[in-house]
């Protein structure tokens, strides 16, 4: 049963700590994207990949969060310095290839909870 | 503003009645996805409707995407305290899936 991993599940941290988040994809899915979800602004798209290659990552802080895919078994999202504002559910999806743009099938992984006090 | 509204947000109900969620824009969609999130998991996809009015049906929930390829709505029939959870519409735009907020069901047996 194939599945999106996401280590860590929770993360707790003061603020202007470091945070990172990992990813591993469904094997064979060429399509990773990295999610925010909170109460307030719903899921939101931060940024995704294809092929290890950064595609979008318009909805995300440029100045403190940055992705990367090192292979493509891993993908990571870091916050640096974190801020209380960056609490929310983070979650990663993968995709098979679907032509342009966004596949139409997204397997989400469980999400990590984060809290920055 | 969203650029997907769901509504209701909330909806509480008994098991065996049926409910309508629905799922509207001003925006035109290349296809519309339903996906159903429960607490502590990530959001599973459910069903993907393309073609404007089409209708998918899966077990007790039809899904129908408008003629004009703007709205969705999601129909359960005799709700099960298993269909509790959050229902997700999301649509494809300029190569991004976009969400709407979401509507939180809770059946109660």
């Amino acid at each position: 049963d194939a599945r999106v991993t996401q280590t860590p599940r929770d993360k707790v941290t003061e603020m202007g700590q470091e945070v990172t988040m990992r990813c591993q994809p469904i094997l064979g899915h060429n399509t990773v994207f990295w999610y925010r979800q909170t109460m307030k602004q719903g899921l939101e798209l931060l940024a995704y990949f294809r092929n290890r290659a950064p595609l979008d990552d318009s909805g995300m802080p440029k100045d403190r969060f940055s992705a990367e895919m090192p292979d493509a078994t891993l993908a990571t999202l870091k916050i640096q310095p974190s801020e209380p504002r960056d609490s929310a559910v983070y979650f990663c999806a993968s995709a098979p290839s679907g032509g342009q743009g966004v596949s139409y099938e997204q397997y989400f992984g469980p999400g990590t909870r984060l809290t920055v006090t | 503003t969203q650029l997907l509204e769901q509504s209701p947000q909330f909806l509480s109900i008994q098991e065996g009645e049926n409910l309508t969620v629905y799922c509207n824009s001003s925006s035109v969609f290349s296809s519309l996805q339903w996906y159903r999130q429960e607490p502590g998991e990530g959001p599973v996809l459910l069903v993907t409707v393309v073609t404007g009015g089409e209708v998918k049906k899966l077990k007790r929930l039809t899904f129908q995407f408008g003629d004009a390829r703007k709205d969705s709505s999601l129909h359960i029939t005799a709700a099960q305290p298993g269909d509790t959870g959050l229902y997700l519409c999301a649509g494809v735009q300029g190569g991004k899936l976009i969400f709407g907020q979401g509507t939180e069901l809770s059946v109660k047996p």
